[in-house]
């Protein structure tokens, strides 16, 4: 059972460039988050969906577009890379009305 | 703005010694508190989480302590050891439809042996 796994876990990017983190679970869970964590802020909502089909914004959505591919996969796009989008990046999952959520292991994003 | 806000940043306590974490919340909506575990190049994971219809929930040597009417909550690791050395977030989640984590800005926890 490999819970929630993101690709890729390390990136380099210059300024501008475009990329798209991967995030799949295999737990048949229905939320599904995108999270940044920054050194002192903790962890921040960067967009959710609820269900599939569904998106949300969260704390901080600007320069991020996502899409819910399917029930098992939500990705995060960068349009045009900025370096204050240097960040470890988590997907995390949970299902519907339960409480636990699951976060993958983190991609690491440098923007030079 | 900042709905949940942690102290302190970091903690150094001695091997047996007791660890304590704060936080505090704004938001009434908030119905379930968790608080997560986070080892270096690791995800966090859920250590242990509390509802606010319940004053303290212990499970082996973590104990949370949830106070209502002044909006906070708090872990106490009771017996630290140098492999509870991490970064430790509390969270609170709303009561809304996404179910969404606020997070507190972590306390990055070292026990000395």
């Amino acid at each position: 059972n490999a819970g929630v796994t993101q690709t890729p876990k390390f990136q380099v990017l210059k300024t501008g460039q475009s990329m798209t983190l991967q995030c799949a679970q295999d737990m048949n869970h229905n939320s599904m988050y995108w999270y940044r964590q920054d050194p002192g802020m903790g962890l921040r909502l960067i967009y959710y969906s609820a269900s599939e089909g569904t998106t949300d914004k969260g704390e901080v959505p600007n320069g991020y577009n996502v899409s819910r591919l399917n029930k098992r996969e939500f990705s995060l796009r960068l349009e045009s890379a900025a370096p204050s989008q240097t960040s470890v990046y988590f997907c995390a999952s949970n299902p519907q009305g339960n409480t636990e959520a699951f976060f993958g292991q983190g991609t690491r994003l440098t923007v030079v | 703005q900042q709905q949940v806000k942690q102290s302190p940043q970091s903690l150094i306590v001695q091997k047996g010694g007791i660890s304590i974490i704060n936080c505090a919340y704004e938001n009434t909506a908030f119905d379930y508190f968790p608080w997560y575990q986070q080892f270096p190049g690791k995800g966090p994971a859920l250590l242990i989480a509390i509802r606010p219809d319940v004053s303290e929930k212990k499970e082996g040597r973590f104990t949370i302590s949830f106070n209502k009417s002044a909006k906070q909550f708090s872990l106490h690791i009771m017996d630290s050891q140098p492999g509870d050395s991490a970064t430790y977030f509390c969270a609170a989640r709303d009561s809304g439809s996404a179910r969404q984590l606020t997070f507190g800005s972590g306390t990055q926890l070292t026990v000395l042996p």
